[in-house]
C-alpha cells in the first residue's frame, strides 16, 4: 500500500528567503506524486504533479518540485518566499495504473516578513 | 459552476442521528473521491468512484459510513448514528476519466460538527 510521509508539521521562512517542504512516499512500483495547498477555511488547491519525464517539476504560484527515485523523495521548493505563500502544503502519491490517491498529515508553512 | 461542488457548507447536528453531505463533480468528470480531514489533522482516504466499477470503499472508518454515486454523477456521503469523533471537513474530488495521472480538484468541504 502506498505511504506519504512529510516529517515536519511546521516550516518557518523569512520573507525572501528560499523554502523547503518535505515529502517523501513509498509506493509499488513508479509513482505519482502531487502537491496541493490549503488556505484558511478553503479546500485543496493544485500547484504541481510528477507523472514522467524531467525530474524537476514546475508548477503554480513560482513553486517547483524535484523528484528523486533513490531517496524516494519529492520535496516542495521555492527560491523566494512570499508571505502569502504561508498556508498548509499536503504532498500525495498515487501507484502508476491506479486512482487512489494518498496524502500526507500536511506541512503549515510560515513566512515572516 | 466549473467546480467540484459541495453541500451543506456547515452542518450541525445531534450526537446519534444521521447526516447526509452532497458532492456534484466537475461536469464529465467519471472519478469522484471522499475525504476527511479532522482539526489538526491530513486527509484520510474514505472511498472512490470511478465509472461504473465499483467503489473502492477500503478508508471507510465504520459501518456507519457509507456512500453512493447516482447516475455517474452526484454523489452521497451518509453518516448514521453520528458521533462526536465524526466531527470534521469532509471534502470531496473529482478527476477526469481514465487516466491514471490526472489532477484530482477539490471542494470547498462540508464542516460537520456532532454535538
Amino acid at each position: 500500500a502506498q505511504s506519504v510521509a512529510q516529517p515536519e508539521d511546521q516550516v518557518n521562512v523569512a520573507e525572501g528567503n528560499p523554502l523547503t517542504v518535505k515529502c517523501t512516499y513509498s509506493v509499488s512500483g513508479n509513482p505519482y506524486l502531487f502537491w496541493y495547498v490549503q488556505y484558511p477555511n478553503r479546500g485543496l488547491q493544485f500547484l504541481l504533479k510528477y507523472i514522467t519525464g524531467d525530474n524537476l517539476v514546475k508548477g503554480s504560484y513560482g513553486f517547483e518540485a524535484e523528484f528523486n527515485k533513490s531517496q524516494t523523495s519529492f520535496h516542495l521548493k521555492k527560491p523566494s518566499a512570499l508571505v502569502s505563500d504561508s498556508a498548509l502544503y499536503f504532498c500525495a502519491v498515487r501507484e502508476n495504473g491506479g486512482f487512489k490517491t494518498i496524502f500526507g498529515a500536511g506541512t503549515r508553512l510560515f513566512v515572516k516578513a | 459552476g466549473a467546480g467540484v461542488s459541495q453541500s451543506p457548507s456547515n452542518k450541525v447536528t445531534e450526537k446519534g442521528k444521521d447526516v447526509e453531505l452532497r458532492c456534484d463533480p466537475i461536469s464529465g468528470h467519471t472519478a469522484l473521491y471522499w475525504y476527511r480531514q479532522s482539526l489538526g489533522q491530513g486527509l484520510e482516504f474514505l472511498i472512490y468512484f470511478q465509472g461504473n466499477s465499483a467503489p473502492d470503499k477500503s478508508g471507510l472508518p465504520s459501518d456507519r459510513f457509507s456512500a453512493e454515486r447516482t447516475g455517474g454523477s452526484v454523489s452521497t456521503l451518509t453518516i448514521q448514528r453520528t458521533q462526536q469523533e465524526d466531527s470534521a471537513v469532509y471534502l470531496c474530488a473529482s478527476s477526469p476519466t481514465g487516466v491514471s495521472g490526472n489532477t484530482i480538484y477539490f471542494g470547498e468541504g462540508s464542516w460537520l460538527t456532532v454535538v
